[in-house]
């Protein structure tokens, strides 16, 4: 069955940085595009960042441009976001999901606290 | 960036109860690029309708989506318990900026 397993959250201070990483299994993952998306504590959801199955073809929001980088890794079945420059308002759930269009699986997420 | 705005904010209705939630769109949604999510607390999103009115894998006949361009619904026929929860409209019609509304609570009355 399809499974993916944020991991890498943590607590940070503002201006730091933190790589997550999302490992999949139960599906071919090198066909998906794939997607970090986040939710703030009691808030709705928000797309962060959205990645090719080759990862030619990348998109992120205008709230993390310049400061996230998404990646992956087809050969180890992994999806990361590099987050540089963190701020306050970057604490949330982190979730990663396949992308089909809409978002058919997702992670159990992972919690990024940006505090000092 | 298209805003989705969902609507009521909370809906408070009873077991066996129709329910109707609302998503509407600052313009035309393309191919009804649009889907639907429940949300439990302490839980992942759960894809529910696609392209509009499309139930994903495993969701039940009761939950249906209808619309198109700028105004979408989501219905839950008769709700059970386990329907009480967030949900959540997200249009996915332009890779370069996805949004998702703001969410409707459906608690018990």
């Amino acid at each position: 069955q399809v499974q993916l397993v944020e991991s890498g959250g943590g607590l940070v201070k503002p201006g730091g940085s933190l790589r997550l990483s999302c490992a999949a299994s139960g599906f071919t993952f090198s066909d998906y595009y794939m997607s970090w998306i986040r939710q703030a504590p009691g808030k709705g959801l928000e797309w962060v960042s959205y990645i090719s199955s080759s990862g030619s073809t990348i998109y992120y929001a205008d709230s993390v441009k310049g400061r996230f980088t998404i990646s992956r890794d087809n050969a180890k079945n992994s999806l990361y976001l590099q987050m540089n420059s963190l701020r306050a308002e970057d604490t949330a759930v982190y979730y990663c999901a396949r992308s089909i269009g809409p978002f058919d699986y997702w992670g159990q997420g992972t919690l990024v606290t940006v505090s000092s | 960036e298209i805003v989705l705005t969902q609507s009521p904010g909370t809906l408070s209705l009873s077991p066996g109860e129709r329910a109707t939630l609302s998503c509407r769109a600052s313009q035309s949604v393309s191919s009804s690029y649009l889907a639907w999510y429940q949300q439990k607390p302490g839980q992942a999103p759960r894809l529910l309708i696609y392209g509009a009115s499309s139930r994903a894998t495993g969701i039940p006949d009761r939950f249906s989506g209808s619309g198109s361009g700028t105004d979408f619904t989501l219905t839950i026929s008769r709700l059970e318990p386990e329907d009480f929860a967030v949900y959540y409209c997200q249009q996915y019609g332009s890779s370069l900026s996805i949004t998702f509304g703001q969410g409707t609570r459906l608690e018990i009355k």
